[in-house]
């Protein structure tokens, strides 16, 4: 049971330069999230997806695009990478949404545009 | 308005000692969860210790306990007997509604605890 994968790890990007990070989830969740991770300033969410076909916007969702085809995955889209971009990227999954579920954690992916 | 505040950027405290991590928030649902995490140096966010709006009781996993003070809108970690590897980055999340009837986390920004031997 791998539960939550990223991938890749690392990622080092030139403005300008589009790419998409894999997030995938083997647990049969509905609800799966993006955050990005800054320095003090906590997980602020990006985008996020109630179910296959269904997504919706987050705190921070410019120059961010995501989609749900199937269950299981759930990619994050740079279309034209900026500086501002650099950071850690966090995908989660919850089984359905609901208030007293914990989210499960993928390993991150660390983002650096030049 | 933040809905999750964390006021203590950086704690210390002893080995062995007991330490609260301070956590409020601000929310008009009546039906939320209020939810503790680590994330040790190496990156990964960890799952500690979960309370719901409606429990009477507050939570306890091991050593870790939530201090849930629902009229002052409270949910501050306790962690008795404070080891070494406890040192990290602690984040509160709150869980509430959203008008697509999903249950949307806002964190805050995290208190970073160092425990001293």
């Amino acid at each position: 049971n791998a539960g939550v994968t990223q991938t890749p790890k690392f990622q080092v990007l030139k403005t300008g330069q589009s790419m998409t990070l894999q997030c995938a989830q083997d647990m049969n969740h509905e609800y799966m999230s993006w955050y990005r991770q800054d320095p003090g300033m906590g997980l602020r969410l990006i985008h996020y997806s109630v179910g296959a076909g269904i997504t919706d916007q987050g705190e921070v969702p410019n120059g961010y695009n995501v989609s749900r085809s199937t269950t299981e995955d759930f990619p994050l889209r740079l279309l034209s990478a900026a500086p501002s971009q650099t950071s850690v990227y966090f995908c989660a999954s919850s089984p359905s949404g609901g208030p007293q579920e914990t989210q499960y954690f993928g390993p991150g992916t660390r983002l650096l545009v030049l | 308005a933040q809905k999750i505040t964390q006021t203590q950027p950086g704690m210390f405290v002893q080995e062995k000692e007991a330490v609260t991590l301070d956590c409020t928030y601000d929310t008009s649902d009546p039906s939320y969860g209020l939810f503790w995490y680590k994330q040790p140096s190496s990156g990964e966010m960890i799952f500690l210790i979960y309370q719901g709006s409606y429990d009477q009781q507050n939570a306890t996993e091991g050593r870790y306990s939530l201090n849930f003070q629902k009229a002052r809108k409270s949910a501050n970690l306790v962690i008795s007997a404070s080891q070494l590897g406890d040192s990290a980055m602690y984040f509160c999340a709150m869980r509430e509604g959203s008008s697509g009837g999903s249950y949307i986390p806002t964190f805050g920004r995290g208190t970073s605890l160092i425990v001293h031997p």
